[in-house]
């Protein structure tokens, strides 16, 4: 069945260094959301891709969509306390909604 | 700003039992999803619904799931016979991208 798969599964940065999660499914995508959940807490929309090679940006948020639609990439860059928790990609393609495993993003002050 | 709404945040019962999740999704939105997270694990898509009826449901969402938007406001997910793996964190959406905080169920 369609896979999403997430790497790192877990990443430890110092505060101030710049981090990336990769996102890869097994199938192409229709479009791509990504998620960021705090401990304890519910998946926070972050934004959504649709386009073949798209990129966007918030802040220091960089968001690319690959060009076969097949994976994607979150870039933080100069990371923050603030930016603690677990990153998650969800693709729409064959099946509704998989998300992927999720990458725990933990900033060292 | 509105916000989706869960009811209860946590709840307990024995294996067997049927419970029912609350839900009130954003006033204005169309569309509305459950997904499931065990501890410590990815978000699982359940079901999601449009129009009254269920326009999606994943492998996830056997006979022992339904959903119903009984009234204008509400939208709830019932599990009629829970099992121990069902013990889980399940998070009402709406409009696909605005989760609610999640109900908390833990079964005996």
């Amino acid at each position: 069945g369609q896979q999403v798969m997430q790497i790192p599964q877990y990443q430890h940065v110092q505060e101030g260094e710049d981090f990336t999660t990769y996102c890869n499914s097994s199938t192409t995508l229709s479009n791509i959301q990504w998620y960021k959940q705090r401990p304890g807490g519910h998946p926070v929309f972050l934004i959504q891709l649709v386009k073949s090679g798209e990129v966007k940006k918030q802040k220091r948020l960089t968001f690319q969509f690959g060009e076969a639609k097949k994976n994607s990439s979150l870039h933080i860059t100069a990371t923050q306390t603030t930016d603690v928790g677990t990153y998650f990609c969800a693709g729409t393609g064959t099946y509704k909604y998989i998300f992927g495993t999720g990458t725990r993003l933990k900033v060292l002050a | 700003e509105p916000e989706v709404t869960q009811t209860p945040s946590h709840q307990v019962t024995q294996m067997g039992q049927e419970v029912i999740l609350r839900c009130v999704p954003i006033s204005n939105h169309l569309y509305f999803y459950w997904y499931r997270q065990i501890l410590g694990q990815k978000v699982e898509f359940l079901v999601s619904f449009y129009n009254n009826e269920i326009s999606e449901k994943s492998e996830i969402f056997d006979d022992q799931f339904s959903v119903e938007r009984p009234d204008g406001s509400n939208f709830t997910l019932k599990i009629r016979s829970t099992k121990l793996e069902d013990s889980a964190m399940y998070f009402c959406a709406s409009n696909e991208q605005f989760f609610g905080p999640g109900t908390r169920l833990t079964v005996l």
